[in-house]
């Protein structure tokens, strides 16, 4: 099974509201990612999670706010979001370490159509 | 600093025309090179991992290729049901961070 799953599939929230992103997978993934994606654009980078940890943080405004509670599951905190913040939010999972030629590639969800109004 | 080109940006084919698509890279050591396929408004779905120069991967009418400097996506007779967006990207031997390229948005035309 290579299934990450997303909730919700859309979002439309105020500029005011908190709301929060939810992304699980039952790989035995050590590594987690959130991706934003705007239309005819690459994915780009926002956080990643090794082993439950912070590890990258590609500068990211404090309105999004991730978090990893355990090793299947990852959320992305939103709060005091802006009109451009609208876009496809991406979760994906890969095996973390550096160690041999285990599958590397990253498996994504459906993402999150998320709109700020 | 790293880096991953795609060319061309957008191709039209007609239903049955075979083409490549290229994927450019240069990073300071490669872990691995990643092909993926996005429709619109969905996440990507992985196509083939590619670890090393002469390495080549097969599914249906596709075929990845790799040398130490790019990696070709063949495809092969193409259908309308083809048409997407194709990812490529690739990882370092350290971290776990991923550089994607701006794709190839290709159309299949019956």
């Amino acid at each position: 099974d290579t299934e990450v799953t997303q909730t919700p599939k859309h979002l439309v929230m105020g500029m005011t509201n908190k709301k929060s992103l939810k992304c699980e997978q039952h790989m035995g993934h050590r590594a987690m990612y959130w991706y934003k994606q705007k239309a005819k654009k690459p994915p780009e980078l926002m956080f990643v999670y090794s082993y439950e940890k912070l590890s990258i943080n590609e500068s990211v405004p404090s309105r999004f706010s991730p978090e990893c509670p355990n090793s299947s599951l990852l959320n992305l905190h939103l709060h005091a979001l802006q009109p451009e913040d609208s876009a496809l939010y991406l979760c994906a999972s890969s095996q973390g370490g550096l160690a041999g030629y285990a599958a590397l590639e990253q498996y994504f969800g459906p993402g999150t159509r998320l709109t700020v109004t | 600093e790293d880096q991953v080109t795609q060319s061309p940006e957008a191709l039209r084919l007609q239903e049955g025309e075979s083409s490549s698509l290229n994927c450019s890279y240069t990073v300071s050591g490669l872990r691995g090179l990643f092909w993926y396929r996005q429709d619109p408004g969905k996440g990507p779905e992985f196509l083939f991992t590619l670890y090393s120069a002469g390495e080549e991967k097969e599914k249906e009418r596709l075929k990845a290729t790799l040398t130490k400097k790019e990696s070709f996506l063949h495809i092969t007779a193409p259908k309308p049901e083809d048409s997407a967006t194709y990812l490529c990207a690739v990882r370092e031997n350290t971290g776990n961070q991923f550089y994607f390229g701006t794709g190839t948005s290709l159309t299949v035309i019956p």
